[in-house]
């Protein structure tokens, strides 16, 4: 069975900075390419980064860029979202996400059930 | 950046057709998937590239895409269908590919 579980989310000020990350199980890891998916409070569903299989391909929404950094270890099966400088606007329930090998165009067909950051002083 | 854009809400009878937009920029030249969510859980895929099904939804999920408007259709709406919906697509085109809808409430009436 698919299994991604995200852990490392918290109460952080603003400035400050958090490592997120999310252990994959039941498939072979270093054959997929993963996501970052964040939600709001009450607000939609917003991608935030994406990571190709080898790690060397690598995306970020304009809201991250040059504050997040995602990573991955296939070794231990697990993708990583380093936050620095950290807003308010940041705050959210931080999702990790499979891209799908069924579908050619990146749809996400596993998601962990998520990690919630909260950004405040 | 792309932008899709969704109705915030649609209401729905039970047993009823519920159709769900999704409006781009000639968005039928480009795969739309659409996901589930339902208070407190996380996405789930529903359908991709347009009109597939992944294993496990219900035929009673379908969609379209053509122009500038991708359609999730749910016929023989259930209770349990009664969840937020977003469309999805990944433009190859920019540098931060990932674009998700502004999502669409499923009320069940």
């Amino acid at each position: 069975e698919v299994q991604l579980v995200e852990s490392g989310g918290g109460l952080v000020q603003p400035g400050g900075s958090l490592r997120l990350s999310c252990a994959a199980s039941g498939f072979t890891f270093s054959s997929y390419e993963m996501n970052w998916v964040r939600q709001a409070p009450g607000k939609g569903l917003e991608w935030v980064s994406y990571i190709s299989s080898s790690g060397s391909t690598i995306y970020y929404a304009d809201s991250v860029k040059g504050r997040f950094t995602i990573s991955r270890d296939n070794a231990k099966n697990s993708l990583y979202l380093q936050m620095n400088s950290l807003r308010a606007e940041d705050t959210a329930v931080y999702y990790c996400a499979r891209v799908s090998d069924s579908s050619g165009y990146y749809s996400f067909d596993y998601w962990g059930q998520g990690t919630l950051v909260t950004v405040s002083s | 950046s792309y932008v899709l854009t969704q109705p915030p809400s649609v209401s729905v009878a039970p047993g009823q057709t519920a159709r769900i937009t999704c409006g781009g920029n000639n968005i039928g030249s480009k795969s739309v998937h659409w996901y589930q969510q339902k208070p407190g859980q996380a996405p789930v895929l529903v359908v991709y590239d347009d009109s597939d099904r992944p294993s496990g939804i219900p035929e009673r999920f379908s969609g379209s895409n053509s122009g500038n408007t991708a359609t999730l259709t749910i016929s023989r709406v259930e209770a349990g269908d009664e969840a937020d919906y977003y469309c999805q697509v990944w433009d190859s085109s920019s540098d931060h590919p990932g674009v998700f809808g502004t999502g669409t409430k499923v009320t069940v009436l």
